[in-house]
């Protein structure tokens, strides 16, 4: 079955600087990559998701980059700010059926 | 309108035990997901059901593990003879039809087994 895979695990950046959350997946059978944000006792969330007939894909300070050749797909976060903090999983599917989750990544971003 | 809910919120039992988890999803969803997700680990597939299809119940981890879903409507997940291994958050999702869709998440149900 899929493999995810989710770097790093923890991640701390200034206010205003940049962060990159990196996914590599196992099933070339991979089509849709989305992207969940969990703040601390809640639910998770879709931020971002991309398909796999497109590259990249942007959303105001979100981006995500889809590399099938290599099977990897990245979260860009630009300009964060302190409500950016929380965990981040990327996740694959293959079939519309299964999702196969990353462990995550808990982002601080520090005022 | 209501989002997909969860009951109960948290479930304390001991092992050996069985216990019963439900899901409300969002009326209209066709798709219904199930995760498990322990304490610092990210979320693991256990089935999924759309409309009236058979389930894909390839993430259960045992066959301790059963779930049920009327029509397109609630869901429950039953766990028997509990071991502390199951102890976790178990999140339910639900989108409007399967694949390439938004899953929107209830907040889960806390389940520690002593």
């Amino acid at each position: 079955g899929e493999n995810v895979e989710q770097h790093p695990s923890t991640l701390s950046v200034q206010e205003g600087d940049s962060a990159v959350i990196k996914c590599t997946y196992s099933d070339s059978a991979s089509n849709y990559f989305p992207w969940y944000k969990q703040e601390l006792g809640k639910r998770p969330q879709l931020i971002i998701d991309i398909r796999s007939n497109v590259g990249e894909k942007k959303d105001q300070r979100i981006a995500v980059t889809l590399n099938k050749t290599a099977k990897h797909f990245s979260l860009h976060i630009t300009e964060t700010q302190p409500e950016d903090s929380a965990v981040y999983f990327c996740a694959a599917s293959p079939t519309g059926n299964q999702f196969y989750f990353g462990t995550g990544t808990s982002l601080t971003v520090i005022p | 309108g209501a989002g997909v809910s969860q009951s109960p919120s948290n479930k304390v039992t001991e092992k050996g035990k069985d216990v019963e988890l439900r899901c409300d999803p969002i009326s209209g969803h066709t798709a219904l997901y199930w995760y498990r997700q322990r304490l610092g680990q990210g979320l693991e597939f256990l089935i999924y059901f759309q409309g009236n299809s058979a389930p894909d119940k390839s993430g259960l981890p045992s066959d301790r593990f059963s779930a049920e879903r009327t029509g397109e409507s609630v869901s429950t997940l039953t766990i028997q003879r509990t071991q502390q291994e199951d102890s976790a958050v178990y999140l339910c999702a639900s989108s409007l039809v399967r694949g390439m869709n938004e899953q929107f998440f209830g907040p889960g149900t806390r389940l520690t087994v002593l």
